[in-house]
Order: C-alpha cells, then structure tokens, then sequence
C-alpha cells in the first residue's frame, strides 16, 4: 500500500530542546516537502526536496533544517524550537515536477511551550 | 504572485442542503494546476480533484462537481445533498507549471462545513 508516514504524531515539548519529525515514503517519489498548517493561514511550504542530496527553502524556513539522505525519507529538524513553531505540520511527496498530485501524510501536531 | 482566496471561512448547512465553496486563484503562469482538498476531523488530508488550466470541462464525481471558469479564475466545489460525513475543511490549492514553481502547492485559508444533521 502507496504511504506516506510521519512520526511522531504528536509532540509536546520545551523551548529550546531540538526535535526531529520523520518523514518516509514508499512510493518512489522524487520529490517530498514539508508544509505546516496555521488556522487562518492555510499550509505554507516550509521545504522542499527535488531529489536525494537536492533541497531548497520554501516560503517560510527560518528555524528548521530538513536533509534527504535516502529516497524514501525527508527529516524535518528543529534545531531550537520556540512557540511560533507550534503547528500542525505535513509531509507531501510526489513523483517528480510538473502536474503530479501532491500526497500527504497523516500530520504532526507539536506544541512548543 | 500566486495567491489563493477562500473568501468563506465558515458555513453550515443542514444534512440535504447543497452547499458550493468557493475559490478564486491569481497565477501570471498559463499553464497551471488546481486542486481541492479535504481535510476531516481526523486530520488528514485527502486528494479530491487535480485540474489543468487547458482542460475548462466540468467535473462530476459522485455528490461532488466542479465548476472551473478561467474567465473568472474561479474554480468551484459545489456538495450536492450534503451529508453529515461532509463535515471537514476543504482546501483550494494552486501549482504552476514551469519547474521551480511545480514543486509548490498554494493553498488557501480553507472553507470549514458544517453540515448538521
């Protein structure tokens, strides 16, 4: 079965303590990015990954860090989380440029206190 | 820029009722994509629908139809009967073409529907 999977599901954590986010995905995909979910704002891209050792900002990167070491799997990492961070964050992957659909996973909601 | 607009945060609608949402998309690009999603209480984020700006036919799945107006660059989601199930919030989204810009999806602020029983 074609998935998209994130862990931990849920976090709540301190000021300041680095975390990690897993991102893994077993379709083969080239292309995976994170998005995180604010009410109001819809989902904004945080980072992008068009292929393994290829990454690039999105719209907002300041605070995390993401590597894509492997295909399958997209770490979002936050190095000295703070509050603002508190959101609702999505793995997508899809399979390369162009019209493909974008595929979500499940979400991670981390609280930052 | 690209920008997507949901101009309606909330609506509730009684189980039957119809219900359309709208959405209204800026892109300077001539080839581009748009998307809805779902978004139930669960959380997660489910693919409805994927348009490409050549193709202006409507679209019917189901209780579910779309009504893309590059004339008005609109593209519509209209719950025919809508069922308590429908409760979620639903997410247009825009992609352009050329590859920089492919690898990002605008969204939205999202259409939360309340369908009551």
């Amino acid at each position: 079965e074609a998935q998209v999977t994130q862990n931990p599901r849920y976090l709540i954590t301190v000021t300041g303590k680095k975390l990690t986010v897993t991102c893994s995905q077993n379709m083969n995909h080239e292309y995976m990015s994170w998005y995180r979910q604010d009410p109001g704002l819809g989902l904004r891209q945080i980072y992008y990954s068009m292929n393994v050792e290829v990454t690039d900002k999105g719209d907002v990167p300041e605070g995390y860090k993401v590597s894509r070491k492997e295909k399958r799997n997209f770490p979002l990492i936050l190095e000295s989380p703070s509050p603002n961070q508190t959101s609702l964050y999505f793995c997508a992957t899809k399979r390369g440029p162009g019209s493909d659909t974008q595929y979500f996973g499940p979400g991670t909601r981390l609280t930052v206190l | 820029a690209q920008k997507v607009t949901q101009a309606q945060t909330e609506i509730s609608v009684v189980e039957k009722e119809d219900v359309t949402l709208d959405c209204v998309y800026e892109t300077r690009d001539t080839t581009y994509y748009l998307f809805w999603y779902k978004q139930p209480p669960s959380g997660e984020l489910v693919f409805l629908i994927r348009r490409n700006s050549f193709d202006e036919q409507n679209e019917i799945s189901g209780r579910y139809s779309w009504n893309f107006q590059k004339s008005t660059s609109s593209f519509n989601f209209t719950i025919t009967a809508s069922q308590v199930v429908d409760s979620a919030v639903y997410f247009c989204a825009l992609s352009e073409a050329w590859e920089d810009s492919s690898y990002k999806l605008i969204f939205g602020s999202g259409t939360r529907l309340l369908v009551r029983p």
